[in-house]
């Protein structure tokens, strides 16, 4: 039974650029959740997807946005990059929209030059 | 707003000793659910243990046990006979309602904890 996977790994990008992650949950989990996790500090939540909809964001701007696909696996997009958006970005996967257990995916390092 | 608070920024144990990492956390719920999760240096949070506010026994998985004093607002978690493999980050995590009717995490700020041979 696989778990949350992500991809890529790491990734190196340039102020002002874009960039896409993705993430497929946990075989039976409905729901994603994207998380941002800035060195030596505890995750923060970014949204959730739950039925191809946004169903809740935390404190981040416009430039994050996301997609989940009918597989119920999910993009995050994240524009016009600053220097702060470096951070691992973390998808975790639940079903019913959160209720039960989240299972996190092994990450996606961000470093932003 | 709900809150998890983690005091211990760092703490070293003997390999094959227990220790505990300390959790208070704060909501104004009657049901809410509180977990632990590793963090290794590779970067993915490990799901180590569930506790719900109504669960009567305090949890356990294998090495690991979560003493839930409910009155005092504390989740500590206990891991029995530490080995060098347990050196990582940890983190108490509660699950906050969305008003959407979905759930989020909130996390503590982390222990880091480091076993000695």
């Amino acid at each position: 039974d696989a778990g949350v996977t992500q991809s890529p790994t790491h990734l190196i990008k340039t102020r002002g650029q874009q960039v896409t992650l993705r993430c497929s949950p946990k075989s039976g989990h409905d729901t994603v959740s994207w998380y941002q996790q800035a060195l030596g500090q505890g995750p923060q939540f970014i949204f959730q997807y739950y039925e191809e909809e946004e169903r809740q964001r935390g404190n981040f701007p416009d430039r994050f946005s996301g997609h989940q696909f009918p597989n119920y696996s999910s993009e995050l997009n994240v524009n016009a990059l600053l220097l702060g958006d470096s951070a691992l970005y973390l998808c975790a996967s639940s079903a019913r929209a959160g209720k039960e257990t989240q299972y996190f995916g092994p990450g996606t390092r961000l470093l932003v030059l | 707003a709900q809150k998890i608070t983690q005091t211990q920024p760092g703490m070293f144990v003997q390999e094959k000793e227990a220790v505990t990492l300390d959790c208070t956390y704060d909501t104004s719920d009657q049901s809410y659910g509180l977990f632990w999760y590793k963090q290794p240096s590779s970067g993915e949070m490990i799901f180590l243990i569930y506790q719900g506010s109504y669960d009567e026994q305090n949890a356990t998985e294998g090495r690991y046990s979560l003493n839930f004093q409910k009155a005092r607002k504390s989740a500590n978690l206990v891991i029995s006979a530490s080995q060098l493999g347990d050196s990582a980050m940890y983190f108490c995590a509660m699950r906050e309602a969305l008003n959407t009717g979905g759930f989020k995490t909130i996390f503590g700020a982390g222990t880091r904890l480091f076993v000695k041979a």
